[in-house]
């Protein structure tokens, strides 16, 4: 049983097109996150999610959005993609926040790896 | 500079070989995280610390607050055990994760 899951694993799309990678958590776990993984694997995060409010937002453009209907799905939406925006995608989760309490280990997904032509 | 640097950033090793990668940081920090992440790309959280050491299987890890620096040890290491190793501290005003650029590891039979 998949505790994150990320859909799809693969993204292969023109420039210019609006693409979006879904993530579901199912741990019960307050907070969520996206990452990017460049193509020299340094991950950054991206935006970080607890109990639906966002929390973290990194100096991301305004293209990427995240969506999260409820604690256990974080989308991310990526308008007029750009070559730049390829690399792999990864969401994850932990019980809580992690400037809340302390020391929370984070549960990766597998990955969305994108590839914008 | 990063704020989080790990050496070596390529290891190559004979199955069986003890293996360390090491970890340093620059931020005060609250926790310090191991990322294991397998060619196919999917990322599994191995260890967090925030003093001491810990030890599962066939790793263990260690942190030294007052040096800034941690090690990831494998011990009788294995083909399985190829992967990327990263290294991830929780610091900064937001104790948001800020990561190493990782170690890759290949051990042959």
């Amino acid at each position: 049983d998949t505790a994150v899951s990320q859909t799809p694993k693969y993204l292969v799309t023109q420039m210019g097109n609006d693409k979006s990678i879904k993530c579901e958590q199912n741990l019960g776990h307050d907070t969520m996150y996206w990452y990017k993984q460049d193509s020299k694997k340094f991950l950054k995060i991206m935006f970080s999610y607890n109990n639906k409010e966002l929390i973290i937002n990194e100096t991301v453009p305004n293209r990427f959005s995240p969506k999260s209907p409820d604690k256990a799905h974080l989308n991310l939406h990526i308008n007029s993609l750009e070559l730049g925006d390829s690399a792999v995608y990864f969401c994850a989760s932990s019980q809580s926040f992690l400037g809340v309490t302390l020391q929370e280990t984070q549960y990766f997904g597998p990955g969305t790896r994108l590839l914008v032509l | 500079k990063n704020e989080v640097e790990q050496s070596p950033q390529n290891l190559t090793a004979q199955e069986g070989e003890f293996i360390t990668i090491n970890c340093s940081y620059s931020v005060g920090i609250s926790a310090l995280h191991w990322l294991q992440q397998h060619p196919g790309g999917g990322i599994v959280s191995l260890f967090m610390l925030s003093s001491g050491k810990k030890k599962h299987g066939r790793l263990i890890a260690t942190i030294n607050i007052q040096e800034k620096h941690s090690s990831l040890h494998i011990t009788a290491s294995h083909p399985r055990d190829s992967a990327v190793y990263i290294c991830a501290v929780q610091g900064g005003n937001t104790d948001k994760l800020i990561f190493g650029t990782g170690t890759r590891l290949q051990v042959f039979p």
